[in-house]
């Protein structure tokens, strides 16, 4: 099975301030269609996750464009431009590239 | 819009059998596009993929080797909706359940989650 590993693990923030995740495969995520199967999710408390970016770098449908995903073969970053307080949540990146699909441990995001 | 509308027991007993419904609207379970999906999620384990069902001119399912001889994923073409039936549960299959729908490389719905408990 693939591996998924972020950093870091906890992320308190500053609002208006930006923000990192890191998320690192144990096997590249790149098919041969040349695309990454790397999503990533924001679970808020009490609720499902979401999809934010898909195809690594695609912000899905509603999503605000403060965020943004990049990366390539085994290194991903989803990035926060500015935080608000309503990205308050845990975050998620997840491997599509092969089944069993899976996730990282999450990330914490919380506001200072 | 798709909606994914989860219904089944809280409560299941050691050993007994877990099952869970997922009710498609907006979308067809026999969509050549799509595939459906079983996750589960607890303080253990995390987020876990179970298993998946989908139709390309015929049906196919993949499951996790962890649970793989206790699973079962069926599509119910008649009524719009997969199910998710595990076996022999123990206490370590107490988590919350989602299904959701896969296309284009993620998991774009999901349903509301289920919590299932597993105690006598």
């Amino acid at each position: 099975d693939i591996v998924m590993t972020q950093s870091p693990l906890s992320l308190p923030v500053t609002p208006g301030e930006p923000a990192s995740i890191s998320c690192r495969s144990s096997q590249s995520l790149l098919y041969s269609n040349g695309y990454n199967y790397l999503d990533w999710y924001l679970q808020k408390p009490g609720q499902s996750p979401q999809v934010l970016i898909y195809l690594a770098s695609n912000r899905a449908s509603g999503v605000p464009d403060r965020f943004s995903g990049s990366g390539s073969g085994t290194d991903f970053t989803l990035k926060i431009s500015r935080v608000e307080a309503e990205d308050v949540g845990v975050y998620y990146c997840m491997q599509a590239v092969e089944t069993p699909l899976t996730f990282g441990q999450g990330t914490r995001l919380e506001i200072k | 819009q798709v909606q994914l509308q989860q219904s089944g027991p809280g409560l299941v007993k050691p050993s007994q059998t877990l099952s869970l419904t997922c009710a498609i609207s907006g979308d067809s379970v026999s969509s050549n596009s799509a595939a459906w999906n079983w996750i589960r999620q607890s303080p253990s384990r995390g987020l876990e993929w179970l298993g998946r069902t989908y139709y390309r001119s015929q049906w196919y399912n993949d499951y996790a080797e962890s649970v793989k001889s206790r699973i079962t994923i069926n599509p119910d073409t008649s009524k719009n909706q997969f199910s998710l039936q595990l076996n022999s549960v123990t206490p370590e299959d107490t988590a919350v359940y989602f299904c959701g729908r896969y296309r284009d490389g993620h998991i774009d719905y999901w349903g509301q989650g289920t919590l299932v408990t597993v105690s006598s």
